[in-house]
């Protein structure tokens, strides 16, 4: 079945670097959507691309949509603490709700 | 105030019995979903709703049944038959089903079953 994998699952930064997560789908996505969950919460909505190669900023997150909409990154830029949680994207495979997650990239933060 | 509840947030249950997760939102969404969270796995989906007194199984809802009587209301029993239970379970809605809306989650609720 559909697959949607993210890289890295862990990673453990020092305040002020930069964070980058990629999710590589094994099928072509119709969209994908980024969800972030701090420790102890649920997952919060981020954002959702839909076109190819489609770039979106939100302040110090760039999120990117690949040109085959087979993968796509989050890269943070300049960490701060309040950035601590775990990233998830979601794909979705089709013209409707149902997204697939990937497991997760838990970012860990040292001030 | 607009949102998902869910409760309670921590449930403990002896192994063989059923168990229902309760899962209510005001946000008039049309569409509700269940998905499991198991460290290091992403979210799993059980079952979703697409409309009051429809639902449809999703990629692991073996062991567990739900009900869509009203569209506020979208309960998971866990029954005996899931043979490993113990997990965080999240709610979630969207406006409907037919376009890739975001989702909006529940708090959750921690299922240990021992």
């Amino acid at each position: 079945g559909q697959q949607v994998m993210q890289i890295p699952q862990y990673q453990h930064v020092q305040e002020g670097e930069d964070f980058t997560t990629y999710c590589n789908s094994s099928t072509t996505l119709s969209n994908i959507q980024w969800y972030k969950q701090r420790p102890g919460g649920h997952p919060v909505f981020l954002i959702q691309l839909v076109k190819s190669g489609e770039v979106k900023k939100q302040k110090r997150l760039t999120f990117q949509f690949g040109e085959a909409k087979k993968n796509s990154s989050l890269h943070i830029t300049a960490t701060q603490t309040t950035d601590v949680g775990t990233y998830f994207c979601a794909g979705g495979s089709s013209n409707t709700g149902k997204l697939i997650f990937g497991q997760g990239t838990t970012l860990q933060v040292k001030p | 105030d607009g949102g998902i509840t869910q409760s309670p947030k921590y449930l403990f249950r002896k192994e063989g019995q059923n168990v229902t997760l309760s899962c209510e939102q005001n946000l008039n969404h049309d569409a509700m979903y269940w998905y499991r969270q198991d460290p290091g796995q992403g979210l799993r989906l059980i079952y979703y709703s697409q409309i009051v007194n429809d639902f449809q199984k999703g990629d692991i809802a073996e062991g567990y049944s739900v009900s869509r009587e009203k569209k506020e209301s979208f309960p998971l029993t866990v029954t005996s038959a899931q043979k490993n239970p113990t997990a965080f379970y999240l709610c979630a809605s969207s406006i409907d089903y037919r376009t890739p809306y975001e989702q909006y989650f529940g708090p959750g609720t921690r299922l240990t079953v021992t």
